[in-house]
């Protein structure tokens, strides 16, 4: 099985700073990648595919970035509706594993 | 604009079971594979199960294999989840997930999801 390796786990930050988000897979996975944002109570919801294709109708503050075993999310300038959890997600192969999820709170 | 609804869940017992179901509309069913994906309060999201376009093939994760069966009924556009022997560590929202692809085929994960039912088991 594919182990998707998330940090930080979680993180403090203010409005209008740059955050980023990383995954590591336990072995390459081309761009077999997807991040999804998770409210609290809410069902997630995806950002990114492909590694680095935003969603359409995501706000282009988001972007992600890498391939192979290493995977980046960057939110550029946090807003306040950015507060929440996210996650990576595997898609190479079965089983399809999430990372461990990081939770963005407001400093 | 699709929308996935899923039904099905509640309070059971130990070793009880449940069948959940998850109503399509809004794309093409029959072409789509589709997931479950489960969320103990509290804690991360977990990949359940798989089906492809036309239910020939399945997939389970290893800690709901033999107890768990996915199917689909394409005729309805309805994925269901039976779950049986249920546990206490099956206590979770459970989502279904649409499966999204590009135009050559390229799977691309899950895109749309619905908004969850809970399973809660419990004596």
């Amino acid at each position: 099985d594919i182990q998707m390796t998330q940090s930080p786990s979680s993180l403090s930050a203010s409005v209008g700073d740059r955050v980023i988000i990383t995954c590591r897979a336990s072995q390459g996975i081309g761009n077999d990648l997807g991040w999804y944002q998770q409210k609290s109570g809410g069902a997630p919801k995806r950002l990114i595919y492909a590694a680095s294709t935003l969603q359409s109708g995501v706000p282009s503050r988001f972007s992600g970035s890498g391939s192979g075993t290493e995977f980046t999310l960057t939110i550029s300038s946090l807003q306040p509706e950015d507060f929440a959890t996210y996650y990576c997600l595997q898609h190479n192969s079965y089983p399809q594993t999430f990372g461990q999820g990081t939770k963005v709170e407001i400093k | 604009e699709v929308q996935l609804l899923e039904s099905g869940g509640g309070l059971v017992q130990p070793g009880g079971s449940l069948r959940l179901s998850c109503a399509a509309s809004g794309f093409t069913f029959s072409i789509s594979s589709m997931n479950w994906v489960r969320q103990a309060p509290g804690k991360g999201l977990e990949w359940v199960s798989s089906i492809s376009g036309s239910g020939g093939d399945t997939y389970y994760a290893d800690s709901v294999k033999g107890r768990f069966t996915i199917s689909r009924d394409n005729s309805k556009t309805t994925l269901y989840l039976q779950i049986n022997s249920l546990r206490v560590e099956d206590t979770a929202m459970y989502y279904c997930a649409k499966g999204d692809y590009s135009d050559y085929g390229w799977y691309y994960g899950m895109d749309v999801w619905g908004q969850g039912t809970t399973v809660t088991v419990s004596s």
